[in-house]
């Protein structure tokens, strides 16, 4: 079956830097997502990476390894309005515009 | 951007009646969209993909009488929940695959409270 792993909570100050990290295991691979997601709130799309290497935009990068099944999304310079759950998705079908599959997502609790 | 508008944003329905969760694309023609459902500190599970103009595929588990979707256009999808009970009681989120400007985008969800 399909597997997605992402730890449940961090907390960390604000300014510091928090690094998520995501591994998966599915039967197939076209693309991970990042998503933020405040509580009762849709979620909204962080960033996309679909070959390895990191991908960085603003205060929040994400890295991509596809041999290892891992990825990662960094927050620098948190501000507590980054207190929020972040999830991780994989699109596992060839199917470019397919489904995607979410991990349970981490709380991150951002303190003064 | 595209943009998604779902609605209801909150309904409280009596057990055994039906709910009708809508889902509009705005200013993108939403080919594919995916139905939602997240419970409390839980993640989002998918319950299903509807491609506009044919049978929705559904997960595995979810059934199909009992969450209804229809696809009748490019720019609307519907959900509804038939015969509600308490433990349908969730949050339901729609996404729309925007094959032009790439992505998908989410809509803002809906809470189901049953009664």
């Amino acid at each position: 079956g399909q597997n997605i792993d992402q730890p449940t909570e961090m907390t960390a100050t604000e300014g510091a830097i928090v690094q998520i990290n995501c591994t998966y295991q599915t039967s197939g691979f076209n693309g991970l997502f990042w998503y933020q997601q405040h509580a009762g709130e849709a979620p909204t799309f962080l960033s996309y990476n679909v070959l390895d290497g990191l991908e960085e935009k603003g205060r929040f990068s994400s890295f991509l390894s596809r041999s290892k099944g891992y990825s990662y999304l960094l927050l620098k310079e948190l501000q507590m309005k980054d207190s929020a759950s972040y999830l991780c998705a994989v699109r596992d079908t060839t199917d470019s515009w397919g489904k995607l599959q979410f991990g349970a997502g981490t709380q991150v609790v951002v303190t003064p | 951007g595209a943009v998604v508008s779902q609605h209801p944003s909150w309904v409280i329905c009596k057990s055994g009646t039906s709910v009708k969760i809508e889902c509009r694309s705005l200013d993108f023609q939403a080919t594919t969209m995916f139905w939602y459902r997240q419970f409390p500190k839980q993640s989002l599970m998918l319950m299903a993909t509807s491609n506009e103009g044919s049978k929705a595929t559904y997960e595995q588990g979810v059934e199909k009488d009992k969450f209804l979707i229809n696809h009748a256009s490019l720019t609307l999808s519907t959900l509804t929940v038939t015969s509600a009970h308490p433990e349908d009681s969730s949050f339901y989120i729609c996404s729309a695959a925007d094959r032009v400007l790439g992505g998908y985008t989410f809509g803002s969800g809906t809470r189901l409270t049953v009664v």
